[in-house]
């Protein structure tokens, strides 16, 4: 069974930095790029960073350019998230998303972790 | 970047309905839409990619059509569990993008 679970979530100042982690399990992780998507309390959801399986590709929303750094560890069937800088708007529950292309135009997220509320506040 | 347009962003219906939702994007995205359902305090749950295709476990009842800028999911007849709020996605170029939402609840 695919699993993806998110941690390191939680209150951080403005301006602090969290490292999110997003380990999954049930699949060959090697084999998948992967995605960080966010949601702010009672918003729709955000596309953050997306990172190819062999780390050849890696892709920013402009709102976290600078400032979030994604990375994986295929040894460890991990995701990260570092975030830096962290302001009040980055205030979301942040999801890691499995990417699934096959042929053609079978492009998807088709598996989501949980979740893992960050908090930034003073 | 390609912005997604979802209308309408609340619906009220009853059981055995049938919704439609839209969802408009800025520019031509061929069939790269994704449609996903999520509940309060859920992850998203995928249910149509490239446009039509079903993912597997999900019930025929969802559908999706469309291709270019517009594209609709339909619920044939909706259910006491379809009540929730449903996303478009666009994975043609990055940035990725989603709709705003359309939150589906009971009449």
């Amino acid at each position: 069974e695919v699993q993806l679970v998110e941690s390191g979530g939680g209150l951080v100042k403005p301006g602090g930095s969290l490292r999110l982690s997003c380990a999954a399990s049930g699949f060959t992780f090697s084999d998948y790029s992967m995605n960080w998507v966010r949601q702010a309390p009672g918003k729709g959801l955000e596309w953050v960073s997306f990172i190819t399986s062999s780390i050849n590709n890696i892709q920013y929303a402009d709102s976290v350019m600078g400032r979030f750094t994604i990375s994986r560890d295929n040894a460890k069937n991990s995701l990260y998230l570092q975030m830096n800088s962290l302001r009040a708007e980055d205030t979301a529950v942040y999801y890691c998303a499995r990417y699934s292309y096959g042929s053609g135009r079978e492009r998807k997220f088709d598996y989501w972790g949980p979740g893992t509320l960050v908090t930034v506040s003073s | 970047d390609i912005q997604l347009t979802q209308s309408p962003s609340f619906l009220s219906a009853s059981v055995g309905d049938r919704v439609t939702i839209t969802c408009r994007a800025s520019q031509g995205i061929s069939s790269y839409l994704a449609w996903y359902q999520q509940k309060p305090g859920k992850a998203p749950k995928l249910l149509i990619y490239a446009a039509t295709t079903l993912q597997s476990g999900v019930p025929i009842r969802f559908s999706g059509s469309g291709s270019g800028t517009e594209f609709t999911l339909t619920i044939s007849s909706l259910q006491p569990e379809d009540f929730a709020t449903y996303h478009c996605q666009q994975l043609n170029s990055y940035p990725l993008t989603f709709g705003g939402g359309t939150k589906v609840e009971i009449k």
